[in-house]
């Protein structure tokens, strides 16, 4: 799977867009992008994925640039509960079977009051 | 549901015991992992199951021993744990391969 680069940190005022940038220089055709996040001490939780298209679904956007070496996580009203580490995923079809998510370190985004 | 549910949800133990670490789910999911996750870092995989077959293990000390005795439960079974293996123990499901995994609360490990 292709290694992902996420700054270590962000902050986001509550109630404005945070938009969360990762590269993924190396992904190949069939590799998908993943976002999940983390709240502190929770399990992860699945927030969106794409493959060349831009995605939206009730949490986010994932927007893809066209050479697909890059995306952005787009949360359109940030809240303080929204404050937890976001991982960005590429995770290529191992032609069958089940395989699993190899986390990079992730941007602990902080959403301010 | 898209619940994950793990039990318990703490457990302290001695490194002489063995315990065993349950995850149950109900969303037909055919596949399932274990993950481990130590302070301020990001969860590792440890093993995966494919249709109740184990089809991932990432090189685990034998001392974590899993097991998937049907599609809806995976357990992990621990003996002579080192304090070491203190972590955050995850459990997680999904269909099949490049769709969304749904992951459970975690159990609280701590090896004394």
């Amino acid at each position: 799977d292709a290694k992902t680069t996420q700054p270590p940190s962000m902050d986001c005022a509550e109630g404005r867009a945070a938009n969360l940038p990762c590269n993924h220089s190396t992904i190949s055709g069939n590799e998908y992008v993943y976002w999940y996040r983390q709240i502190h001490s929770q399990g992860p939780q699945y927030i969106i994925h794409g493959l060349k298209n831009n995605e939206t679904n009730e949490m986010a956007s994932l927007i893809i640039t066209e050479d697909r070496k890059s995306s952005t996580l787009i949360l359109p009203h940030a809240t303080l509960r929204d404050t937890a580490v976001y991982y960005c995923i590429v995770r290529g079809y191992s032609g069958g079977g089940a395989d699993g998510l190899t986390f990079g370190k992730g941007t602990h985004l902080i959403i301010q009051p | 549901d898209t619940e994950v549910t793990q039990t318990p949800k703490h457990l302290v133990m001695g490194m002489t015991n063995k315990k065993s670490l349950k995850c149950e789910q109900h969303m037909g999911h055919r596949a399932m992992y274990w993950y481990k996750q130590k302070a301020k870092k990001p969860p590792e995989l440890m093993f995966v199951y494919s249709y109740e077959k184990l089809s991932i293990n990432e090189s685990v000390p034998s001392r974590f021993s899993p097991e998937c005795p049907n599609s809806s439960l995976l357990n992990l079974h621990l003996h002579a744990l080192q304090p070491e293996d203190s972590a955050l123990y995850l459990c997680a499901s999904s269909q099949r391969v490049n769709t969304e995994a749904f992951f459970g609360q975690g159990t609280r490990l701590t090896v004394v």
